[in-house]
């Protein structure tokens, strides 16, 4: 199946540093690519959908100026979580389609800690 | 308002019997739907799938069924195995919709004991 390479797998920040993740299609074209959250003993919460070339789309109660996404190529997707607070601190993982009505690959996850 | 519902936040299965996990959607316009194993700190792996023009698909020894009155789904696992432990996330989209993201349930944590 295709393959979605997510980096860092973890990452330990200071309060108000910044953050860059890291999503890559290796072996296909994402045009689309998705940006989730999971809090411990939850479900995956969809963030954001990242478009290539063009402004990312946020879900309702996520700020777009503290979680910044560049999709700047058809392979490559940031999640940029800037001046981060413990509050932050969580799993975040990248999705990619070849198609819609097909599959979504997953990369592994970063979990993210703000100390 | 949860649009997709895995009730059981757990399940333990002796190995070699069958495992069943559901999930409930309220969303008529889904139509696509997708089952995915996670492990901790991992990424989901996708699993298996169904369209909605159908109401079972099998792939070795999982097997999903679609009910779309009920608009219920589940999940066998027959037999299960110890490796099969894990957490499972059932996801649905709706085609052409808000392109292609899924919605998932909370997951439902299964453990196959030896």
């Amino acid at each position: 199946g295709a393959v979605v390479s997510q980096h860092p797998s973890r990452v330990i920040c200071k309060s108000g540093t910044s953050v860059k993740i890291e999503c890559r299609s290796l072996d296909f074209q994402a045009t689309t690519m998705f940006w989730y959250r999971q809090f411990p003993k939850q479900s995956l919460m969809l963030m954001a959908t990242s478009n290539e070339g063009s402004k990312a789309t946020y879900e309702q109660g996520v700020e777009k100026d503290k979680f910044l996404i560049n999709h700047a190529s058809l392979t490559l997707s940031t999640l940029t979580v800037t001046s981060a607070h413990p509050e932050d601190s969580s799993f975040y993982i990248c999705s990619a389609r070849l198609r819609v009505n097909t599959e979504a690959f997953f990369g592994q996850g970063t979990r993210l800690t703000v100390v | 308002d949860q649009q997709v519902k895995q009730n059981s936040p757990s399940l333990s299965v002796q190995e070699g019997r069958i495992s069943i996990l559901n999930c409930d959607y309220t969303n008529s316009m889904f139509d696509y739907f997708l089952w995915y194993k996670k492990y901790p700190a991992e990424g989901p792996t996708f699993l298996i799938s169904i369209s909605s023009i159908k109401d079972k698909n099998e792939d070795g020894r999982f097997t999903v069924f679609l009910n779309k009155s009920a608009k219920h789904l589940s999940l066998h696992i027959v037999p299960s195995q110890p490796g099969d432990s894990a957490v499972y996330f059932c996801a649905a989209s709706v085609v052409g919709g808000s392109q292609g993201n899924l919605i998932f349930g909370k997951g439902t944590k299964l453990s196959v004991k030896p």
